[in-house]
């Protein structure tokens, strides 16, 4: 099983305002997968990336998310402009095998 | 648009009996079906999954089965402990595990000591 972090471990900010949330898996991986868990819904898939591309992406991922592998190693998630309901648990999961792993997530809380 | 159905929201069971959670599925093209355990702000642990060329899978007290012509996956952890208090969420995903999780809406099991 994969070592993943996530950071920060608890994000808040004002609406509007641009967030970056960062997941370091420690071994390479060429399929990595971010969803999200609103309080009391279900785990939701944002996005899938495959060797430095997104592969596929839903409804919600739209022009204001962004996700990015800056150097190698670390995955980012970057939301331009936060909403009220962008307020969720965040997470990564890189693909192991057939399993994808989720690293311990961001909780992001937007005012 | 519900692919992944898990009908019971809460379950209890008492310490040391079996408990089993169901799943069920519509998307035909589902092949990989997993479960996940989870705690309250954390991510989701992976328990044990299935590929649809098989029925059963067992891992310890986690055993998986599936019912492909009733699009129906059920998970017995026998026996139970405390430490199996938390929400349990079904996945589905297509290619044999390479594409995106579909999540069911979880069922809270609480161990009941």
């Amino acid at each position: 099983e994969p070592e993943v972090t996530q950071t920060p471990s608890h994000q808040v900010t004002q609406m509007g305002q641009e967030v970056i949330l960062r997941c370091v898996p420690i071994s390479n991986h060429l399929y990595f997968y971010w969803y999200r868990q609103i309080l009391g819904q279900k785990v939701e898939f944002l996005v899938s990336f495959y060797n430095n591309e997104i592969s596929e992406k839903s409804e919600i991922f739209d022009d204001q998310f962004s996700v990015e592998r800056p150097d190698g190693s670390n995955f980012t998630l970057k939301i331009r402009s936060t909403k009220l309901e962008d307020s969720a648990m965040y997470f990564c999961a890189p693909l192991e095998g057939d399993t994808q792993y989720f690293g311990p997530g961001t909780r992001l809380t937007v005012l | 648009d519900q692919q992944v159905k898990q009908n019971s929201p809460s379950l209890s069971v008492q310490e040391g009996r079996i408990s089993i959670l169901n799943c069920d599925y519509t998307n035909s093209m589902f092949d990989h079906f997993l479960w996940y355990k989870k705690y309250p702000a954390e991510g989701p642990t992976f328990l044990i999954s299935i590929s649809s060329i098989k029925d059963k899978n067992e891992d310890g007290r986690f055993t998986v089965f599936l019912n492909k012509s009733a699009k129906h996956l059920s998970l017995h952890i026998v026996p139970s402990q405390p430490g199996d208090s938390a929400v349990y969420f079904c996945a589905a995903s297509s290619n044999f595990g390479n594409e995106k999780l579909t999540f069911g809406t979880g069922t809270r099991l609480t161990i009941i000591p």
